[in-house]
């Protein structure tokens, strides 16, 4: 089946300091990628939309300059939280939509950030 | 703007119960939807999609239902297990082109051994 993959799985880091979080699609190739953050008790969020190639789309009221989205290839994407503080600290997780199979989102493992 | 809801926010049942986990969305034109599980500190695994043609869909023990034009879907487990035990997430899917799901606060599903 379609694998997901995130890294790091869990960072700890300093205020003020930026935090890069990997998602790749192991086996398949993703020409969208999603990326969603998931406070504790609550929802999965949709921060962003990444398309291959293409600028991200950034929901309303996520900050495009500071969570950074870079699609390069088909296989990765990249989130970086610039000058991160406390209120960032969540759980960040990534899906995939498998080009020709665009119905079904494989999410990966999910990244535990945690600003001091 | 898609809403999603779901109840009850937990669930404890003994092991071996029947069950069903209940979502409301409040945009009925979607394309399909989605149950998820998450298990605690861990990414989304799919469990069912149903499209919104569809009426339900079905996948050993679990059989979820949809009906699009009142906005609920249910997620119906049969004979509980302990290893069903986790947080179950129910996310419409806004249309083709965008795919982009939005998803309920879940219900934390809890079996008792």
């Amino acid at each position: 089946g379609a694998v997901v993959s995130q890294h790091p799985s869990r960072v700890i880091c300093k205020s003020g300091t930026s935090v890069k979080i990997e998602c790749r699609s192991l086996d398949f190739q993703a020409t969208t990628m999603f990326w969603y953050r998931q406070f504790p008790k609550q929802s999965l969020m949709l921060m962003a939309t990444s398309n291959e190639g293409s600028k991200a789309t950034y929901e309303q009221g996520v900050e495009k300059d500071k969570f950074l989205i870079n699609h390069a290839s088909l296989t990765l994407s990249t989130l970086t939280v610039t000058s991160a503080h406390p209120e960032d600290s969540s759980f960040y997780i990534c899906s995939a939509i498998a080009s020709g199979l665009r119905e079904t989102q494989y999410f990966g493992p999910g990244t535990r950030l945690l600003v001091l | 703007k898609q809403e999603v809801t779901q109840i009850p926010a937990a669930l404890s049942v003994p092991e071996g119960e029947n069950l069903v986990l209940n979502c409301s969305f409040t945009d009925s034109a979607i394309y399909n939807l989605q149950w998820f599980r998450q298990d605690p500190g861990k990414g989304l695994t799919s469990l069912l999609l149903i499209q919104s043609s569809q009426r339900e869909q079905t996948s050993g023990r679990l059989n979820a239902s949809l009906d699009k034009s009142s906005g609920r879907s249910t997620l119906y487990i049969a004979a509980s297990q302990p290893g069903d035990s986790a947080t179950y997430l129910c996310a419409p899917c806004r249309g083709a082109g965008s795919y982009q799901l939005t998803f309920g606060k879940g219900t934390k599903l809890s079996v008792i051994p």
